[in-house]
């Protein structure tokens, strides 16, 4: 089946422009993740949205950031006033829950290539 | 808070050479493990996970591991490797006791290079 993916592939923009990220999650999966994978470093948690639950925003680096999933599926990652330390690959990532057991691994998109000139 | 080190930053094998990725995580309760595989211009794919009981779990393309409480361990092991191995191999680790937060904390990552 389809699995998660993200759009655009690479984006490029100025210093102090905004953009957007888009994440499509994999169909019925209840569990979406943000995460951020900067040169040299391993992946970053940003934030996790879980079903109808508030979601947990504990990871963004700053309030230029901010993350919103509209009708439990898409999920749109915004950065604001972006600055070059912004420049990474951000990632998405969905998970299913398994009945019962709560326990589950998650499946990672492509990826959206930051470049923040 | 739970982190996750691995030492090694860049292996170089030739190939039918055997393989061990080191991976020790730091958490005060019981964990789920994983190890992930990027392979060049792919995304990221899990190649195995320990959820509980057998502490050897097996994953796909003949890749193992070991989970090792006492060491705070769960090395990645293949017996030969392939050119077609190469990659970037990232170990992860949650926290169980973080049920409503299930983020996953990441090592920074081993490149894999396997000389034909």
């Amino acid at each position: 089946g389809a699995g998660v993916s993200q759009s655009p592939s690479n984006k490029v923009t100025e210093k102090g422009k905004d953009v957007e990220l888009r994440c499509d999650p994999i169909s019925g999966h209840t569990a979406l993740y943000w995460y951020r994978q900067s040169l040299g470093q391993g992946l970053e948690f940003l934030i996790y949205f879980q079903g109808n639950s508030a979601p947990d925003k504990s990871g963004l680096p700053s309030d230029r950031f901010s993350a919103e999933r509209t009708g439990g599926s898409v999920s749109t990652l915004t950065i604001q006033r972006t600055q070059q330390e912004d420049s990474a690959v951000y990632l998405c990532a969905s998970s299913p829950r398994r009945p019962g057991t709560g326990l589950y691994e998650q499946y990672f998109g492509p990826g959206t290539r930051l470049t923040v000139t | 808070a739970q982190s996750v080190s691995q030492h090694n930053h860049h292996v170089i094998l030739s190939e039918a050479a055997s393989l061990e990725l080191g991976c020790n995580y730091s958490y005060g309760g019981t964990v789920n493990l994983f190890w992930y595989v990027q392979y060049p211009g792919q995304h990221l794919q899990l190649l195995l996970k320990y959820f509980s009981g057998d502490p050897l779990v097996k994953g796909i393309k003949g890749f193992e591991a070991e989970f090792i409480k006492s060491k705070f361990s769960f090395n990645l092991r293949k017996p030969s490797v392939q050119w077609s191995d190469t990659a970037e191999y990232f170990c992860a680790v949650r926290g169980t006791s973080n049920f409503g937060n299930e983020k996953l904390t990441f090592g920074t990552g081993t490149r894999l290079t396997i000389i034909p």
